[in-house]
């Protein structure tokens, strides 16, 4: 699977829009963009992946560049809820034995 | 049940004792994955079953660690002779059949402190 990187950490006001960045430079043809998030001492959230196409759905907006080298997760409204650790990763569509491999994500704080 | 059930949700344990921990996953859920989160750190993998193929052990990190999956469904992960270095939150994951791996559910893991 292809390596991930964001940045360790954001701050983002309540009620206000939060962009989170990923680069997966690296990333295969077949491969989708997946985020997850864990809210403290809860198990991971699936939020959202995509593939070329811009996706959206009831928690989050995905958007993928047109070269697919980076992307951006959008969270319209952002509440104190929504304070977590954020993990971007690319993972190969076709299954198979390897794990989900999760970085350190970015730790998203919602500001009041 | 409707998710990923782990047991026990915490557990305490001395230097040298073997604890084991137990996933139930999503009914009809035919991957399963166990993962461990040391404090502040990411999801490191631990290992991957799925349906009746040999299971992927590349993430265990000892001879210490084993797990197994019975009938397809439930899974336990022993660990023997517990290390300090074990205490860590121990996270099971299940997916649906077929290729996407959208539909990945985890737990709400298994927290192992070894005093």
């Amino acid at each position: 699977d292809a390596k991930t990187t964001q940045p360790p950490s954001m701050d983002c006001a309540e009620g206000r829009a939060a962009n989170l960045p990923c680069n997966h430079s690296t990333i295969s043809g077949n491969e989708y963009v997946y985020w997850y998030r864990q809210i403290h001492s809860q198990g991971p959230q699936y939020i959202i992946h995509g593939l070329k196409n811009n996706e959206t759905n009831e928690m989050a907006s995905l958007i993928i560049t047109e070269d697919r080298k980076s992307s951006t997760l959008i969270l319209p409204h952002a509440t104190l809820r929504d304070t977590a650790v954020y993990y971007c990763i690319a993972l190969y569509s076709g299954g198979g034995a390897d794990g989900l491999t999760f970085g350190k994500g970015t730790h998203l704080i919602i500001q009041p | 049940g409707a998710g990923v059930s782990q047991s026990p949700s915490n557990k305490v344990t001395e230097k040298g004792k073997d604890v084991e921990l137990r996933c139930d996953p999503i009914s009809g859920h035919t991957a399963l994955y166990w993962y461990r989160q040391s404090l502040g750190q990411g999801l490191e993998f631990l290992i991957y079953f799925q349906g009746n193929s040999a299971p992927d052990k590349s993430g265990l990190p000892s001879d210490r660690f084993s797990a197994e999956r019975t009938g397809g469904s439930v899974s336990t992960l022993t660990i023997q002779r517990t290390q300090q270095e074990d205490s860590a939150v121990y996270l099971c994951a299940s997916s649906s059949p077929g290729g996407l791996r959208n539909t990945i559910y985890f737990g709400e893991g298994s927290w192992l402190t070894v005093v």
